[in-house]
């Protein structure tokens, strides 16, 4: 286990489709986490998972996004109906429960939505 | 609620001259500091982190960082710099439970040959 892991690394979608993102953290990690990125600016707190439980959500994840953690093991981050909008890097870390220990990210998956 | 600032959009350092990037931050308690950097269109990887002890803390590739509690600040420093660091820097800080991880805007950094 080298790191955390996200697939797909590019996915370009038309409107209104529906897409799913995939994150596979760091094996003993029990914390695992969402951002996104637009352009130019820094990472913006989606939703973060205490093992298998989402413990809190960001007003940026709409009802049209949904996160799973069913295992406590991978995520899964879904976006409904895209939108423009939604375009952007979508980043996963986990850290272990540890705060001084930091965050591991993924190298994102970049949502393009035409 | 924690808050990061990252006063300066771009820095332009010439090759082998000393760079600083700098950050600001307020959190309620004690805080737990963080540099990362991001090159294109990858994720970000940790530099280093201030948690306690010695105000200077040495991170990866050369980069320190100073900790000043009564200017909030927690400036990013490398003595020489190299082309090879241009990348985007984001200072980020923490509460004590690491579940309020606030990134700051970033900085660009461009060093010239």
């Amino acid at each position: 286990d080298t790191g955390v892991s996200q697939n797909p690394r590019h996915k370009i979608t038309k409107r209104g489709q529906n897409v799913t993102f995939r994150c596979d953290p760091i094996s003993e990690h029990n914390r695992l986490y969402w951002y996104r990125q637009t352009l130019g600016q820094g990472p913006e707190f989606l939703t973060y998972f205490q093992n298998e439980a989402q413990l809190e959500k960001s007003r940026l994840l709409s009802d049209r996004f949904s996160a799973e953690r069913p295992k406590g093991s991978f995520s899964t981050l879904e976006i409904q109906r895209t939108e423009q909008g939604d375009s952007a890097m979508y980043l996963c870390a986990s850290s272990p429960d540890r705060a001084e220990e930091g965050y591991t990210f993924g190298s994102g998956t970049r949502l393009t939505v035409v | 609620a924690q808050s990061v600032a990252q006063p300066e959009d771009q820095v332009n350092v010439a090759e082998g001259n000393p760079l600083t990037v700098k950050c600001t931050y307020s959190v309620s308690g004690n805080p737990y500091l963080f540099w990362y950097v991001q090159y294109p269109n990858r994720g970000l990887q940790f530099l280093l982190k201030y948690i306690t002890g010695d105000n200077l803390v040495k991170g990866s590739y050369g980069f320190e960082a100073e900790f000043n509690k009564s200017q909030t600040s927690f400036h990013l420093k490398k003595p020489s710099a190299l082309v090879s660091d241009s990348a985007l820097y984001f200072c980020a800080v923490s509460d004590l439970y690491g579940q309020n991880f606030v990134f700051g805007p970033g900085t660009r950094l461009s060093v010239l040959p």
